[in-house]
């Protein structure tokens, strides 16, 4: 089956640095691109930013000058680091199978923490 | 401000139908179908019921369906269950300069 596997909660100091895994199985790596979706406490749903799992990105106008996406073909990992962190960063940041715009498998979500 | 407009809440019964709006422009839901729908419950991930503006995902019963008008897509959930109680999100592609843009969420309480 599906999965997808997120590394730990992270707590950083604002303008600090983020790198968040997600390691995928159960389907062949190629098949599906992956986009990182983000949820502030209480909030709703925001998308942060896609890649394919041949390394083409496309990111969000709001963080688009302090993201990066990233993928490890060989271990079927994909990254995301967020830099220059801001207490408006804070959230639960989950990644999933992107397929034609449609988010069908979920991560268990990443809690990232930003305070200082 | 979210980019797709969502009414805060929405509730039925046990048995009852409701329906869910999701309001975007002609830049997104207007001009794609590719709007989806995902359910969840507190504490979890989201799940996917509804994408390409009608279609459901293996498992997801029929009572969940979907519909299009205009600029506004829509949720049914029929025959209310206990269970149907959750935030329900809707999502649309915007565009090569917008990608996926989400509504604020409704969170739906089965009285």
């Amino acid at each position: 089956q599906v999965q997808l596997v997120q590394s730990g909660g992270e707590v950083k100091k604002p303008g600090a640095s983020v790198k968040v895994s997600c390691k995928t199985s159960g389907y062949t790596f190629t098949t599906y691109g992956i986009s990182w979706v983000r949820q502030a406490p209480g909030q709703g749903l925001e998308w942060v930013g896609w890649i394919s799992p041949y390394g083409k990105t496309h990111y969000a106008q709001k963080v688009q000058h302090r993201v990066t996406m990233t993928t490890d073909t060989s271990t079927s990992t994909v990254y995301l680091e967020l830099r220059n962190l801001g207490s408006d960063d804070t959230a639960l940041y989950y990644c999933a199978t992107d397929d034609w715009n449609t988010f069908e498998y979920w991560g268990q979500g990443t809690l990232v923490t930003v305070s200082s | 401000q979210s980019a797709l407009t969502q009414p805060p809440s929405a509730s039925g019964s046990p048995g009852q139908s409701v329906t869910i709006s999701c309001t975007g422009t002609s830049s997104d839901v207007g001009a794609y179908n590719y709007v989806s729908w995902y359910q969840q419950h507190p504490g979890k991930a989201p799940k996917l019921v509804i994408y390409q503006v009608n279609k459901r995902p293996s498992g997801v019963p029929d009572r969940f369906s979907g519909s299009k008008s205009g600029n506004t897509a829509f949720l049914t959930v029929s025959r209310l269950q206990a269970d149907d109680e959750a935030d329900y999100s809707c999502s649309s592609y915007g565009g090569s300069d917008m990608y996926i843009v989400f509504g604020g969420g409704t969170r739906l309480t089965v009285l």
